[in-house]
């Protein structure tokens, strides 16, 4: 089982949906988690992080589920300029207190006119 | 500018032959990572650093993978005898380090090997 999975996407949703990415983990000591956006050939930067059930920033919602181990971004009211991929991160302890960020595949969301 | 800086940001090498990349992590961050990165996959771990310390190298990294990061600052990434399969984006990241911070990357090195 892969460390951290995502929906396989790619998603295209019309301007104005709504949104929804899932993405799972396998390391149950993994203490943070992340959502990164992608650009084309650009390098990935962070969106939001998430550290307890959840955040909210404007149309963005991040959630998580400890027990299921579950994480998922909400985005709402759709635009064009969120077309990008979206990367599921996870801060996993790799023993010793020692944490390094674990990347999802990503999903590829294409919001059109 | 005070973020991630790579360089060289595009390298294109005949198979067979060395390369080294660079990364100015930013300067308060004692973590620093390396990525590999192809078309349509998120980013790959390569190995980081705490300091000047290497803590985890991945399996998947070959002994012509090597990387250093001699003084806690700045880190190199060198690929010998390098084939077709190693062309990708070589990226890299700092971070605080704790366990919920974020880690800020670097523009990327794109590798092409003809």
């Amino acid at each position: 089982r892969k460390e951290v999975e995502q929906d396989p996407g790619p998603f295209n949703v019309p301007e104005g949906a709504t949104v929804a990415f899932n993405c799972t983990y396998s390391n149950s000591a993994s203490q943070s988690f992340f959502w990164y956006r992608q650009d084309c050939r650009k390098e990935p930067k962070l969106l939001m992080s998430v550290y307890s059930s959840g955040n909210e920033d404007g149309r963005f919602t991040a959630q998580l589920n400890r027990a299921s181990q579950y994480i998922s971004l909400l985005i709402r009211d759709s635009k064009l300029s969120d077309s990008a991929t979206y990367l599921c991160v996870v801060n996993e302890d790799s023993g010793g207190s020692n944490y390094k960020l674990t990347f999802g595949k990503g999903t590829l969301l294409t919001v059109n006119p | 500018d005070t973020g991630v800086s790579q360089n060289p940001r595009h390298k294109i090498t005949k198979r067979g032959q060395n390369v080294t990349f660079r990364c100015d992590p930013i300067s308060e961050h004692n973590r620093l990572y390396w990525y590999r990165q192809t078309l349509g996959q998120g980013p790959e771990f390569l190995t980081y650093f705490q300091n000047e310390a290497q803590l985890e190298k991945s399996r998947l990294l070959s002994d012509r993978f090597s990387a250093e990061r001699p003084k806690g600052s700045f880190s190199t990434l060198e690929i010998q005898r390098t084939e077709q399969g190693d062309s990708a984006m070589y990226l890299c990241a700092s971070s605080l380090g704790s366990w919920n911070t974020e880690a800020f990357f670097g523009q990327g090195t794109r590798l092409t090997v003809v």
